[in-house]
């Protein structure tokens, strides 16, 4: 079976520093993992996604996902925080016919 | 494309009415969700469906009935509605499900109060 926990439920930063948003999975099977956020009272958007190519993967607004098999993790990072990224971030793994949620991350970004 | 499109956006229910959250998705995608989001928590699939009359329950269907007459409608009927079903729910559709896998899109969400 697959599932997926995100390490901290709350990630507070300072503008300008990097961000580290922790996901580690378990799955039978080689997964498919996403990363969504979702900014205030908006609806979900995809940020990045691996399916087995490169094990960096890049996506939107500068941030990037490392796939680490023997770790069996999936963490995303941003070098630089911007206040615009204040929002909830889902880890996301693919199972049998649906996607598994993990949990969420609320990250805080600080002046 | 307008892509996944919900109504209505915000609603207020009585316990015990019933309603029906409309979802329509115009990109031909086969895999359709329904999900419901609690504040401060991730997302619970309700129900989902593989194509047209084809529907299965997702982690919390109980108090929740679906239909999938045509590939791009999937609407969410609430019968008898309680306040435990004050939430936000998304639906959202893909190509395909599962590995190799492929991204959800998701409507912009309706926002449920049951008092």
């Amino acid at each position: 079976a697959q599932s997926v926990t995100q390490l901290d439920s709350h990630v507070s930063v300072s503008e300008g520093t990097p961000v580290l948003l922790r996901c580690n999975y378990s799955s039978s099977y080689s997964p498919s993992l996403f990363w969504y956020v979702q900014h205030p009272n908006k609806g979900l958007q995809l940020l990045l996604k691996y399916t087995s190519a490169a094990t960096l993967v890049k996506g939107i607004n500068g941030f990037e996902a490392e796939f680490k098999k023997s770790e069996t993790s999936f963490h995303l990072t941003k070098p630089s925080a911007h206040m615009s990224d204040a929002a909830e971030y889902f880890c996301v793994v693919s199972g049998t016919r649906k996607l598994i949620w993990g949990l969420g991350t609320s990250l805080a970004v600080n002046p | 494309n307008a892509g996944v499109t919900q109504t209505p956006k915000f609603r207020i229910l009585k316990i015990g009415q019933s309603m029906t959250l409309q979802c329509t998705q115009d990109m031909n995608h086969n895999y359709m969700y329904w999900y419901r989001q609690d504040p401060g928590m991730g997302l619970k699939l309700i129900y989902y469906s593989v194509g047209a009359g084809i529907t299965d329950k997702g982690e919390v269907p109980n108090g929740y009935n679906v239909s999938r007459s045509t590939t791009e409608d999937f609407p969410l009927r609430l019968e008898l509605a309680a306040p435990s079903q004050t939430s936000v729910y998304f639906c959202a559709s893909s190509y395909l499900p599962g590995p190799p896998g492929d991204e959800q899109y998701f409507g912009p969400g309706t926002r449920l109060t049951v008092t």
